[in-house]
């Protein structure tokens, strides 16, 4: 059964760079059948997608953060990444990482959430 | 300001039934058949509940029934129960350049 986990450190300056990784385990994310995601949630607000990678590196963004957002993979580590530059209160977040089925988008495994804050 | 167009909220007793819509555009709900549903429990992460417009993942209640027309598409819980309370979320796929948008959410109240 595959599980998702996110990590990342939990407080972010504003101006800074978010990272998070997100662990697979219990399947390969090397599997052609998904895309992998990140979504966040501000306190108290709805989701909002971030973006998708697949496991050759090809990578899909929101567009409205495009301009901020990196996701990566490391295919021996089973683990895909997050980077969101020149960060604000604004991202001050839950931040969950999902498995996507490749051609219906339906995010079938998820992370815990890990909370992120923006503050100095 | 959501994407998708959800109702804030929505109540219903157990044992009734209730449906939650979600209005999208013709650049999404209206074009593909890629609306996919979600349950957020508090402090919980979301769980797919349907894909594809109207397919249950293994594991989720035949209570749960998804359905499109035109530019809405809509969840319908039949047979509520306590535990069916939650947020539930809509979301699409919008095409090659937004790529997915997501519903700004309705929160299901069991009287």
């Amino acid at each position: 059964q595959v599980q998702l986990q996110e990590s990342g450190p939990g407080l972010v300056k504003p101006s800074q760079t978010l990272s998070l990784t997100c662990t697979v385990s219990g399947g390969s994310i090397s599997s052609g059948d998904y895309y992998w995601s990140w979504i966040r949630q501000p306190p108290g607000k709805g989701l909002e997608w971030i973006g998708y990678i697949y496991y050759s590196g090809s990578t899909y963004y929101n567009p409205s953060l495009k301009s901020r957002v990196t996701i990566s993979v490391d295919t021996s580590k089973n683990q895909f990444s997050l980077k969101l530059s020149s960060v604000t209160a604004a991202d001050t977040a839950v931040y969950y990482c999902a498995r996507v089925l490749l051609l219906s988008h339906g995010m079938d495994v998820w992370g815990q959430g890990t909370t992120v804050t923006v503050s100095s | 300001q959501s994407a998708l167009t959800q109702p804030a909220s929505v109540s219903g007793s157990p044992g009734q039934s209730i449906t939650i819509s979600c209005t999208g555009t013709s650049s999404d709900v209206g074009s593909y058949n890629l609306v996919s549903w979600y349950q957020q429990h508090p402090g919980k992460a979301p769980k797919l509940m349907i894909y594809e417009g109207s397919k249950r993942p293994s594991g989720v209640s035949n209570r749960f029934s998804g359905s499109k027309s035109g530019n809405t598409a809509s969840l319908t819980i039949s047979g509520l129960q306590a535990e069916d309370e939650a947020d539930y979320y809509c979301c699409s796929y919008a095409g090659s350049s937004t790529y997915v948008v997501f519903g700004g959410g309705t929160k299901l109240t069991v009287l």
